[in-house]
């Protein structure tokens, strides 16, 4: 069974500091990549996703995520966050199949 | 578009008693889930439906029920709550072409 590994339970930086979130999976298919965003109190909003072409993919809010096929790893980057990128990050693998596994989530907390 | 709604957002229910929460989407997707959201574990999947009239278990179905009562709704049916079921609930929807998920707002469950 496929899973989902995100490296860090919580980070805390400052405002403009460069953010970095891994994500690593166990699946040696070919797959389907997304991280989702969980603001306080809201739901799941998709920040990016991957399926094909340039392993460097481009979502909103200044956030970017590459995909190491070698490494089975797709990691979020944001060069420099806000108080209002203070959320809970999700990475998700996706194998082709019915089922989108999560991983446990990253809390982010950005200090003004 | 509302795109995939919930009902009811919050509940607080005792042990024993049951209750059924409602979603329903706007976007014409084929597939429907239901997760729960609990800390340090990331989402799991209860039970999807791939098509109207089809339903299937997830990874933690026990104590759980679905009906999949039209393509427009899917609703999650717990018959004796327990309070291993307080949680979040959030129903999702997959795009037909990507597998990518689009999640309602959620309801949050208190099992006492």
């Amino acid at each position: 069974a496929q899973s989902v590994s995100q490296h860090n339970h919580h980070v805390i930086l400052s405002e403009a500091a460069s953010l970095e979130l891994g994500c690593n999976y166990s699946y040696g298919g070919t797959v389907n990549l997304f991280w989702y965003v969980q603001y306080p109190g809201q739901h799941l909003q998709l920040l990016l996703k991957y399926f094909s072409g340039d392993p460097l993919v481009k979502g909103i809010k200044g956030f970017e995520a590459e995909f190491i096929k070698s490494k089975f790893s797709f990691n979020l980057r944001k060069p420099s966050v806000q108080w209002s990128d203070t959320a809970e990050y999700f990475c998700a693998v996706n194998a082709g199949d019915y089922k989108l596994s999560f991983g446990a989530g990253t809390t982010v907390t950005v200090r003004a | 578009n509302a795109g995939v709604t919930q009902t009811p957002k919050f509940q607080v229910l005792k042990t024993g008693q049951s209750m059924t929460l409602q979603c329903a989407q706007d976007m014409n997707h084929n597939s429907m889930y239901w997760y729960r959201q609990d800390p340090g574990m990331g989402l799991r999947l209860i039970y999807y439906s791939a098509s109207e009239g089809t339903t299937d278990k997830g990874e933690v179905p026990n104590g759980y029920n679905v009906s999949r009562l039209n393509k427009r709704e899917f609703s999650l049916r717990l018959e004796s709550a327990a309070p291993s079921q307080t949680s979040v609930y959030f129903c999702a929807t997959v795009g037909q072409v990507y597998n990518e998920q689009f999640f309602g707002p959620g309801t949050r469950l208190t099992v006492l």
